[in-house]
């Protein structure tokens, strides 16, 4: 299964609504997860389930899911989002990721 | 709190092998998948391996299928790595990384939930 992500890069001020899409080449039954990840760091696990919220992560962010699209929306960015984030479809294996969104400063 | 430390990397030349190990603790290690996930310098993540939480079943990337084995000692807290026949396109950081809850997810879907620092793998000649 495929991970399409988009776009590869967004820049964006602080308050901002940002949205990330990822697409599956099949259907992945909502088994879909958002993680956030800052240089020289580990990913971070945001969303998973597509729209559920993993525990200590900000309300800000939130996950949707239309068939085999997925979207990622940080309803207000505040100066810590400024990373990279990864999609990656649970649902089978291979696991797979989307290449990747860098969310930079405007 | 859930600690993953990776250790083993290194420089090894094409066709060599390394053994990576995870050290797992802070949480019922016995109890969980784990995952290996790696990422090459500047590119995005890649997930490499899985292990069930009592080692009967595996799972590998295409990429590395045939070559790396993952294993686990549930009597130690580790996940182990053996890599062998390298490629220069093995080059990246590997992160083990900690399976979802099952009660989370109702058992279906295999997220990441907490990761390791990584451990860096260079393959050159």
């Amino acid at each position: 299964i495929q991970m399409t992500q988009s776009p590869s890069s967004v820049s964006a001020s602080v308050g901002d609504r940002v949205t990330i899409t990822c697409r599956a080449t099949q259907g992945i039954s909502s088994r879909l997860a958002w993680y956030q990840q800052k240089p020289g760091k580990a990913p971070n696990l945001l969303i998973y389930g597509a729209s559920s919220l993993q525990s200590g992560v900000p309300p800000r962010f939130s996950g949707s899911a239309s068939g085999t699209d997925f979207t990622l929306t940080i309803s207000s960015l505040q100066p810590e989002d400024f990373a990279t984030y990864y999609c990656q479809q649970a649902n089978d294996f291979p696991l797979t990721f989307g290449g990747g969104t860098k969310v930079e400063i405007k | 709190q859930v600690q993953l430390l990776e250790s083993g990397g290194g420089v090894v030349q094409p066709g060599g092998s390394l053994r990576l190990s995870c050290a797992a603790s802070g949480f019922a290690f016995s109890s969980y998948g784990m995952h290996w996930v790696r990422q090459a310098p500047g590119k995005g993540l890649e997930w490499v391996a899985y292990i069930r939480y009592d080692g009967s079943v595996k799972y590998y990337a295409a990429s590395v299928q045939g070559r790396f084995t993952i294993s686990r000692d549930n009597s130690k807290n580790t996940l182990n790595l053996q890599m062998n026949s390298l490629r220069v396109e093995d080059t990246a950081v590997y992160h083990c990384a900690k399976k979802l809850p099952d009660i989370l997810t109702g058992g279906f879907g295999d997220y990441f939930d907490h990761w390791g620092q990584g451990t860096l793998v260079t393959v050159s000649s």
